[in-house]
């Protein structure tokens, strides 16, 4: 399967656990993009990488969020001390260059705080 | 006011009947637009692009008005399978992020 892999599909975490969620881009895409998505909401940008570089994370609550995109492995988003309210759909999204003009999804992350 | 607004619906049409969706931007500098389409709990799949001509992908029509600030997209002859959130997607040129609309709700119906 060539395209944007997410995992896990479903995380369950209780309040103030850690949470990571991984996303492997598209083959030969070294762009990626971190979207949430909260219930009848529309998907809110979070942090854009590129290999080894953070380009744009203006979109990304400044405490307990980080995320990486290693030269080699996967994206990591990572939460902190989760709280209720992070309860949401995390989607990766991967792009092939700086033009971008077009996202490819993954099928995302359900993360529900308990 | 949002940098990308749409009616989030939903628009309850009869299966073969055509129907139109607006999407307006705030930023006059924006220079890249699309439609993708999200299913239910699913990720989103780029519909089509909006070009400045218009443009047509089989029964679905895209248009952009720059001076209204505003693109639109038309769906004729519905299908159940239509039914989904439509969701307006807006890049400012230079910029590397795409913004998202909220989406709107269709629902065709036999």
């Amino acid at each position: 399967n060539a395209g944007v892999m997410q995992n896990p599909r479903h995380l369950v975490r209780r309040r103030g656990q850690e949470a990571r969620l991984r996303c492997s881009p598209m083959k030969g895409h070294s762009h990626v993009y971190w979207y949430r998505q909260l219930p009848e909401e529309g998907l809110k940008f979070m942090v854009y990488l590129q290999k080894e570089n953070i380009i744009d994370e203006s979109g990304m609550p400044k405490e307990r969020f980080s995320a990486e995109f290693p030269k080699e492995g996967p994206s990591i988003l990572r939460i902190q001390q989760v709280v209720r309210g992070d309860s949401a759909a995390y989607f990766c999204a991967s792009a092939p260059g700086t033009t971008n003009e077009k996202l490819f999804f993954g099928s995302g992350t359900q993360l529900s705080v308990l | 006011r949002k940098e990308v607004e749409q009616d989030p619906g939903p628009f309850n049409v009869p299966e073969g009947a055509t129907v139109a969706f607006n999407c307006t931007y705030s930023n006059s500098a924006s220079q890249s637009f699309f439609w993708y389409r999200q299913d239910c709990r699913k990720e989103p799949k780029l519909l089509m692009s909006v070009y400045s001509s218009g443009n047509e992908d089989g029964r679905f029509t895209a248009q952009l008005n720059r001076a209204s600030q505003y693109i639109s997209l038309l769906i004729r002859d519905s299908k159940l399978s239509d039914s989904a959130t439509y969701l307006c997607v807006v890049k400012i040129g230079g910029s590397y992020i795409p913004t998202f609309g909220r989406g709107t709700s269709l629902i065709v119906h036999p």
